[in-house]
Formats: structure tokens, C-alpha cells, sequence
């Protein structure tokens, strides 16, 4: 089992619509969870950090938790073709000494 | 305030030779990543430094090494570089040592080795 797992995609939306992105984790110990958007040819950005159960939300972006199934998802309402990029799923491993990213969701929104 | 600065942005090297990349962390941060990206096996984990130490490393071959100077900024070396070498290498800095607050990259050195 991967430590960090995301469906791949690509992922198509129409745009004003939900973008919804997935992610599990294997180590039952993480304690923060991190999305990273990269925009082809650029450099991951962070863009939402949760360390409590539940939602976060920033903007259009709401992050949700549950540690108790492993998993963590990211949520874009009223999504735009600037969302477009690949979204990476970020959780430290191995008593937080270091970050492990997901193999990262390509997303597209359709005008 | 600056961001993570990285040296140079693009380089092509030959087959056997070595390469060194910089990074200049956020100001006041004292802990550097150092991530490999390809498309084939995402973003991997080379190491991290702190203190001018190395605390973390992950699982490449000896030919990859590193340093912290005593301002923070670090270096990565490859040598006897490989076709597979051909990657982009990312640089992440924080203010603390480890993973929980996350990091901030910089913009990469795309390594292209022929």
C-alpha cells in the first residue's frame, strides 16, 4: 500500500460546477494534511492545511478530515478554468521527518 | 519578502558528469527539502536539512548528496549523473524542522542530463 494514494485522473468538470478530489493515507499517526496545487510547468503552491477532524473551509476551497477512515479530500465550488492545474495530497510519514505526496489528481474545468 | 530562490533554473548535462543546485530558503527559515519530480514517479523525497545538518534522507543512491551552510541556503549535488537523473528538482523550505507545518518551494531546477 502507497502511503499517500490519489486517483490520478484526469478529472473533467464543467466549469460552476463542484470539483471534488480524493486522498488516503496509511499512517494512522499523521497529524497534518496538506493540498498542493501545480499548474503544468510551475511549482507546487499550498493552498489548504487541516489537522482537526471535519472542514475547513478557505474561499471556494473546503478541505474535510477524517482520520479515522484515513482520508482527506478537497472541495472546489463554483469551479474555473484558472482551477485547472494537478492537485497533490501532502501528509508528513515517519513522525513528520518528511512530506510524501500523493502521485497527484489532474484537474480540468471545461468553460 | 522573498520567496525560495533557486539556481539555475534550467541546465543540460552530459552523461558522467556532476551538477550542483542551489536554494536560498525564506528568510528566517531554517529547514531545506530537497524534492525529485518526473512524471513517471512524482514527487520524491531526496532529504531535508536543518541546522546545517542533515536529519532526513530518502531512498536514492549515494551519487546524490548535500549541505547547509551556516545562512541557511543549501546545495544538492548529483554526480556521474544518469539519463534517469533528467528531472525537475524542487527546493522546499520551513521555518521548522520536520514535515508538520508543510512547506514552501521554489520555483525548481529543471536538470535535463543527455
Amino acid at each position: 500500500q502507497k502511503e499517500v494514494e490519489q486517483n490520478s485522473g484526469p478529472l473533467s468538470v464543467p466549469e460552476g460546477a463542484i470539483a471534488s478530489l480524493n486522498c488516503t493515507y496509511s499512517d494512522r499517526v499523521s497529524q497534518s494534511f496538506f493540498w498542493y496545487r501545480q499548474y503544468s510547468g510551475k511549482s507546487p503552491e499550498l493552498i489548504m492545511s487541516i489537522y482537526s477532524n471535519g472542514d475547513k473551509e478557505d474561499g471556494r476551497f473546503t478541505a474535510q478530515l477524517n482520520k479515522a477512515s484515513q482520508y482527506v479530500s478537497l472541495l472546489i465550488r463554483d469551479s474555473q478554468p484558472s482551477d485547472s492545474a494537478t492537485y497533490l495530497c501532502a501528509v508528513p510519514i515517519q513522525g513528520a521527518q518528511k512530506l510524501v505526496f500523493g502521485q497527484g489528481t489532474r484537474l480540468t474545468i471545461n468553460p | 519578502k522573498a520567496g525560495v530562490t533557486q539556481t539555475p533554473r534550467y541546465l543540460i548535462k552530459t552523461r558522467g558528469q556532476q551538477v550542483t543546485l542551489s536554494c536560498s530558503p525564506i528568510s528566517g527559515h531554517r529547514s531545506v527539502s530537497w524534492y525529485q519530480q518526473t512524471p513517471g514517479q512524482g514527487l520524491q523525497f531526496l532529504f531535508e536539512y536543518f541546522s546545517e545538518t542533515q536529519r532526513n534522507k530518502g531512498n536514492f543512491p549515494g551519487r546524490f548528496s548535500g549541505r547547509q551552510f551556516s545562512n541557511s541556503r543549501s546545495e544538492m549535488n548529483v554526480s556521474t549523473l544518469e539519463l534517469g537523473d533528467s528531472a525537475l528538482y524542487l527546493c522546499a523550505s520551513s521555518l521548522v524542522e520536520g514535515a508538520l507545518g508543510g512547506y514552501t518551494f521554489g520555483s525548481g531546477t529543471r536538470l535535463t542530463v543527455v
